[in-house]
């Protein structure tokens, strides 16, 4: 099935490390990107990827970085800067050709030791 | 900024009911507009989308309905399941290809 695949599902992070959140998607879309969920709120750009190399920060990139070494992935890292990282982060995916819905993955809570 | 928001935070329906689902936008480059429906724990799900070039789009039980003039989006779900409960999200594209804005949410609950 073609799809957008998130691991793990939970994760939890101790006081000063960095830890990685997986993305992989096997829908041949150009476009991805991370969003941040906080409970009864919208979701919120991180970062965004158009094509393979090449990212742009979102509206709450600053304690986040990610990479994007190939079509289907696309890995986001918490860095220890990020003071406030529990939270539900989804990934999702497009088309860039004209509007086009964005497909999510089923998330993964990240949680504080 | 502008931003998509949301007129009531939770609706309560019986099954079978109509349920319709509000959203206001303040961009007016928006031109693409999208509806999501999320269950605990999980990543939103495409329902529905519609282009500004339309004021009405249907699907399997979902209508969509566009007015530009007051900028207002809403979800029409006919004949309400147990199985629509969940939260449901507008999103608007803000006159990109490609970024999204999503609203804060509505809740819907079912209750048999």
């Amino acid at each position: 099935d073609g799809g957008i695949t998130q691991s793990p599902k939970y994760l939890f992070r101790k006081e000063g490390q960095n830890v990685t959140l997986s993305c992989e998607q096997n829908l041949n879309h150009d476009a991805m990107y991370w969003y941040r969920q906080d409970p009864g709120q919208g979701l919120r750009l991180i970062y965004y990827s158009q094509i393979v190399n090449d990212f742009q920060k979102g509206d709450i990139a600053e304690g986040y970085s990610v990479s994007r070494e190939k079509k289907e992935s696309f890995p986001l890292t918490v860095t220890s800067a990020q003071k406030n990282p529990t939270a539900f982060y989804l990934c999702a995916s497009s088309k860039m050709t004209g509007n086009q819905p964005q497909h999510f993955g089923d998330g993964t809570r990240l949680s504080i030791l | 900024g502008e931003s998509v928001g949301l007129h009531l935070p939770t609706l309560s329906v019986q099954e079978g009911d109509n349920s319709i689902i509000n959203c206001a936008y303040s961009n007016s480059a928006s031109d693409y507009f999208i509806w999501y429906k999320q269950e605990s724990g999980k990543g939103p799900q495409f329902i529905i989308d519609i282009r500004s070039n339309m004021d009405k789009r249907q699907g399997q039980r979902v209508t969509v309905l566009l007015n530009k003039t007051v900028k207002h989006l809403s979800l029409q779900i006919a004949a309400t399941q147990p199985g629509d409960s969940a939260v449901y999200f507008c999103a608007e594209n803000g006159g990109s290809n490609y970024k999204l804005t999503f609203g804060k949410g509505t809740l819907l609950t079912v209750n048999p």
